[in-house]
């Protein structure tokens, strides 16, 4: 079983500084994959960015970085230059590939506020 | 390149009803799970379908149903609806069934049973 947790339930950022959202995941597979999703009140689910297990490079998407630690079993979300608009709830996911189970295990997420 | 379609996208229904939602995947997924997300669980997998097989399934009682058709859209079936039931109710949809495989979401079905 998979199990991720995200610590912080509510951060605030000055816009244009940057911030770093915790997760860290608990998992017996040797192959899996971290998903960040960032949630506006409107419900959507945004897929931001993804690291694999096996990838050497941390990953980059525009303005969002993932700082993994695969030794600690951390995949913190980075973000640059904070924006208004990234004022939202943010989840770490993860997906095993052990086994038939192929769905995403959530964390309980960070609600991020950008303050002007 | 359309998105993960979601309909309706709100509905109320009264306790003892069912309700069935929608979810249309990106053209060419092939995988599709849901998700139930409440402020007291949080997101909680339902079941994942592939290939007009359901794969995998979570920890919810049979009311909780679904299928998926042979142009991949899926339907989610709940059944006897509950107070609790009220939800906002996440479609992912995923081109292949690897860890590795991006999953994108529809906007979601908020379900309000009353």
């Amino acid at each position: 079983a998979q199990k991720i947790t995200q610590t912080q339930p509510g951060m605030f950022v000055q816009e244009k500084e940057a911030v770093t959202l915790d997760c860290t995941y608990d998992t017996s597979d040797q192959s899996y994959g971290l998903f960040w999703y960032k949630q506006p009140s409107s419900g959507e689910m945004i897929f931001l960015i993804y690291q694999g297990s096996y990838d050497e490079q941390n990953a980059t998407e525009g303005r969002y970085s993932l700082n993994f630690q695969k030794a600690r079993k951390s995949a913190n979300l980075v973000i640059s230059a904070s924006q208004l608009g990234d004022s939202a709830m943010y989840f770490c996911a993860m997906r095993a590939f052990g086994g038939s189970a192929r769905q995403l295990t959530f964390g309980s997420g960070t609600q991020l506020t950008v303050l002007p | 390149k359309a998105g993960v379609t979601q309909t309706p996208r709100y509905l109320i229904k009264t306790r003892g009803q069912q309700v069935t939602l929608s979810c249309s995947p990106i053209s060419g997924h092939r995988s599709v799970s849901w998700y139930q997300q409440t402020p007291g669980q949080g997101l909680q997998f339902l079941f994942e379908y592939f290939s007009e097989t359901q794969r995998n399934k979570g920890n919810f009682p049979g009311r909780f149903s679904g299928r998926q058709f042979s142009n991949s859209r899926s339907e989610m079936n709940v059944s006897t609806l509950e107070l609790g039931d009220s939800a906002l109710y996440l479609c992912a949809s995923s081109l292949e069934r690897t860890a590795n495989t991006e999953a994108f979401f529809g906007q979601g079905t908020r379900l309000t049973v009353v």
